[in-house]
């Protein structure tokens, strides 16, 4: 079955501290898509970062990287010198055909991460 | 801004009642997902229309009903509310119909809160 697990419940570290967000995922696709999306106070959701299955590069983006390895399923998530408006709930996602093509998103349960001044 | 448009952002109502959830999805999307966050069971997801139809059903209650309108907005219909209807609603859109390559974009939800 399609899973994605995020372990850490909560993570609170101090400013300039890198912190790494855990992402596991589970499927039965060969070709699959793996998002990151994050959640403030504010509630909306908003996309992070995109991941296809046959691309293992890792990403970076300013503050922000990907670490994904299939070969241990997992898509991690790490910050670098934290910020205070980086608290926010930080949720996995993996793409999941049905119907034989069209797809949803499963989201693992999130990571609460609050950064302390 | 993310360009999807949700309605009412908050509502209070209590149960037995029935209320509907409107999404205007972004310019050009022709995709509407809606999905429910609650505290036990997290992010789920509900329905998808695409152009007006149906592709696909999640976990969706049979008191629930959606639908998605010539003009691309969706409506989520949430009847005999119950205590643990209460949850966030979130609409999703994209422009396509299929393709596990979909970036959803998400609205700013609609709390409902069912006393």
């Amino acid at each position: 079955a399609q899973k994605v697990t995020q372990a850490q419940t909560e993570i609170s570290v101090v400013e300039k501290e890198d912190v790494t967000l855990d992402c596991v995922y589970e499927t039965r696709d060969t070709t699959y898509y793996l998002f990151w999306y994050k959640q403030p106070p504010s509630g909306e959701l908003v996309f992070l970062i995109r991941r296809n299955s046959f691309d293992e590069q890792n990403e970076i983006s300013g503050r922000y990287s990907w670490n994904f390895q299939k070969s241990t399923s997992s898509f991690n998530f790490t910050i670098t010198a934290s910020q205070v408006v980086d608290s926010a709930v930080y949720f996995c996602a993996l793409s999941d055909r049905y119907g034989g093509a069209t797809n949803k998103l499963i989201f693992g349960t999130g990571t609460l991460l609050a950064v302390q001044p | 801004d993310s360009g999807v448009t949700q309605t009412p952002k908050h509502l209070i109502t209590a149960t037995g009642q029935r209320v509907t959830l409107r999404c205007s999805p972004r310019s050009g999307d022709l995709s509407v997902y809606w999905y429910q966050q609650s505290l036990d069971q997290g992010l789920q997801f509900l329905i998808h229309y695409y152009n007006g139809e149906e592709r696909a059903k999640g976990n969706i209650l049979e008191r629930f009903s959606a639908q998605q309108f010539p003009d691309l907005h969706s409506e989520l219909n949430l009847s005999s509310l119950e205590l643990g209807d209460s949850a966030l609603y979130f609409c999703a859109s994209s422009p396509y119909q299929s393709s596990g390559a979909n970036v959803l974009t998400f609205g700013a939800g609609s709390r409902l809160t069912v006393l």
